[in-house]
């Protein structure tokens, strides 16, 4: 069964603090990797990665993923109180359903 | 364009009466999906259609939920009959050709089963 684990589960910093978080999965002929951004309703496409080492980024975001060891990071730089949410990472292997884990609750604290 | 939009945003009913979901989908997207979310189990998916058929309904609970598509701009979620443990946001989503590529999400539909 494919499976997906986010750690830390929950996080909270200073504004100004870069913060790293991770997501690990296991999965039948993975196809690719998204990362969310969950506020107070639904989901938001933050990332999709597909091939190890290429470094996605949009401002302040970046990500990247290790198909060898399994597991992809997402940062934030200068993180503002703005970037409090729940991050969500999700998988896609072969049958082409996105599996979620239980995702990092971020607070940045003024 | 819209968005995905979900109806109605929020649910309240009690147990024991039949809830349905509604969901329209980004025009264009061709694959839909229902998903749960709850504090104890995240987000989960429940079932998904490619060209209005179902694909993957491997999540789906129990027989009380049910889903259609009976056409590429509309789909419902159904419930009978509802439980309090039924209680969660149940989200839409849809997308391009099956879940490799990125979910567009509703806002999500908050269903509370007193």
């Amino acid at each position: 069964e494919d499976k997906v684990v986010q750690s830390p589960l929950s996080l909270v910093v200073h504004e100004g603090d870069t913060v790293t978080l991770n997501c690990s999965y296991e999965v039948t002929n993975f196809r690719s990797l998204l990362w969310y951004k969950q506020e107070k309703k639904a989901p938001t496409f933050l990332f999709m990665l597909t091939s190890s080492g290429i470094e996605k980024k949009s401002g302040r975001l970046s990500s990247i993923l290790d198909k060898k060891e399994l597991f992809s990071i997402l940062n934030i730089t200068a993180t503002q109180t703005g970037d409090s949410a729940i991050y969500l990472c999700a998988v896609v292997g072969g049958a082409q359903k996105l599996v979620f884990g239980q995702g990092t609750r971020l607070t940045i604290n003024p | 364009d819209a968005g995905v939009i979900q109806s109605p945003r929020h649910e309240v009913t009690e147990m024991g009466q039949e809830v349905t979901l509604r969901c329209k989908p980004i025009s264009g997207h061709n694959s839909l999906f229902w998903y749960r979310q709850t504090m104890m189990r995240g987000l989960e998916l429940l079932i998904y259609f490619n060209n209005n058929v179902p694909i993957d309904d491997s999540g789906m609970p129990e027989d009380r939920f049910s889903a259609k598509m009976p056409n590429a701009s509309f789909s419902t979620l159904k419930i009978q009959p509802s439980e309090p443990r039924d209680s969660a946001v149940y989200f839409c989503a849809s997308s391009f050709s099956g879940g490799a590529y990125e979910q567009y999400f509703g806002p999500g539909t908050r269903l509370t089963v007193t």
